[in-house]
């Protein structure tokens, strides 16, 4: 599975949107990017994925490069509850659903 | 509701006392995973199931056991736990290759 690489932390003000970046420039062609995040020390929770296209759900957008070589997650109107470590994994899924989580990136929603 | 479950949530308990992480799912998921997280080496797979009676290795599956007999569930077993293995263990489950996987709420092991 390709290798992501995220910014450590990062701030944004509640209200605004929260863009958060995801480099992974050796994805290949069959690499699914998903985004989890982990409020605390509670299970990782899903938040998003895609392959190619442009994403969106009811919780945020999912925008890939058309090189796919990076990615941004889009939390359009930040709140307190989404402070979070927001976590960008690409994968094949293929050995028996195994994600390989980084750092991921700690987001702070401030007031 | 789906969800996964695990019990305990908290545990501690002394080297070399056989223990077992329940881990129950109730969306009729064929994929089951179990993590464990550690600060600075973020969640690891220790084992994982594609099915009943499937299972393999994840990338740190020493000194843990695992079955599954049912579908739904999907125990972590430490046959003689030691000090190393004091972690926050996460259940995960999905329906199949490539789905999004849902983690239970973890426990959080201590072995004195």
């Amino acid at each position: 599975d390709a290798k992501t690489t995220q910014p450590t932390s990062m701030d944004c003000a509640e209200g605004r949107a929260a863009n958060l970046p995801c480099n992974h420039s050796t994805i290949s062609g069959n690499e699914y990017v998903y985004w989890y995040r982990q409020i605390h020390s509670q299970g990782p929770q899903y938040i998003i994925h895609g392959l190619k296209n442009n994403e969106t759900n009811e919780m945020a957008s999912l925008i890939i490069t058309e090189d796919r070589k990076s990615s941004t997650l889009i939390l359009p109107h930040a709140t307190l509850r989404d402070t979070a470590v927001y976590y960008c994994i690409a994968s094949r899924d293929n050995q028996g659903g195994k994600l390989i989580f980084g750092q991921g990136t700690e987001l702070s929603v401030k007031p | 509701e789906a969800q996964v479950t695990q019990n305990p949530r908290y545990l501690i308990t002394v080297t070399g006392k056989k223990l077992t992480v329940t881990c129950s799912q109730n969306m009729n998921h064929e994929y089951m995973s179990w993590y464990r997280q550690d600060p600075g080496l973020g969640l690891r797979q220790i084992y994982y199931s594609m099915n009943v009676e499937v299972t393999d290795k994840g990338d740190v599956p020493e000194g843990y056991k695992v079955s599954r007999k049912e579908k739904r569930n999907f125990p972590l077993i430490l046959e003689s736990p030691s000090p190393n293995q004091t972690s926050l263990y996460f259940c995960a489950s999905s329906s199949r290759r490539g789905e999004p996987q849902h983690f239970g709420d973890g426990t959080r092991l201590s072995i004195l």
